[in-house]
């Protein structure tokens, strides 16, 4: 069993709806993460928080909406979006963001109608 | 941009022989390497990891082994066993906050 857990497992919704992925964690990482897996592919990094705070946006629509209202939790917030947002969105965190083992969550499997 | 990369999309081996993973990767300056097992289903789970001062590290059945003059890295099973299916990513990283590069990923199957 992963120490990261992510709700819901399964979400599908329409393109004008909102919602949110959530993501907790309590081994006292300070590192966050969250990742956009397509089938068949690696992770793609979306966003980085350390330390609460946000990091790194690798360019992300702004219909992506990260939140970190602690350090145990990590939510993507979700708008209008789009038919090729459907993937498997992990969530990882480790201890400090330099060269320290990520630990995944085993995602949320999105499906946008 | 930096890119890690694996060999072999797939890989089948027989239960109980051991099993060798490739990647190779482009940046000279990556100094953080990972492996990841991803079962169908599940998220990446970390198997190992090395930093750039070491050229080889074991676990429990598994060692990685970094060659830093072809910038290579290997990933081998002992003993491979029909649970170690899946999809086996590497990543690197060098000093960007916590970004890892991955490579594509080697289906690994064992055949009993």
């Amino acid at each position: 069993d992963t120490e990261v857990t992510q709700t819901p497992k399964h979400l599908v919704m329409g393109m004008t709806n909102k919602k949110s992925l959530k993501c907790e964690q309590h081994m006292g990482h300070r590192a966050m993460y969250w990742y956009k897996q397509k089938a068949k592919k690696p992770p793609e990094l979306m966003f980085v928080y350390s330390y609460e705070k946000l990091s790194i946006n690798e360019s992300v629509p702004s219909r992506f909406s990260p939140e970190c209202p602690n350090s145990s939790l990590l939510n993507l917030h979700l708008h209008a979006l789009q038919p090729e947002d459907s993937a498997l969105y992990l969530c990882a965190s480790s201890h400090g963001q330099v060269n320290q083992p990520q630990h995944f969550g085993d995602g949320t499997r999105l499906s946008i109608l | 941009g930096e890119s890690v990369g694996l060999h072999l999309p797939t890989l089948s081996v027989q239960e109980g022989d051991n099993s060798i993973i490739n990647c190779a990767y482009s940046n000279s300056a990556s100094d953080y390497f990972i492996w990841y097992k991803q079962e169908s289903g599940k998220g990446p789970q970390f198997i190992i990891d090395i930093r750039s001062n070491m050229d080889k590290r074991q676990g429990q059945r598994v060692t990685v082994l970094l060659n830093k003059t072809v910038k290579h890295l290997s990933l081998q099973i002992a003993a491979t066993q029909p649970g170690d299916s899946a999809v086996y990513f590497c990543a690197d990283s060098y000093n960007q906050g916590g970004k890892l590069i991955f490579g594509q990923g080697t289906e690994l199957s064992v055949k009993p």
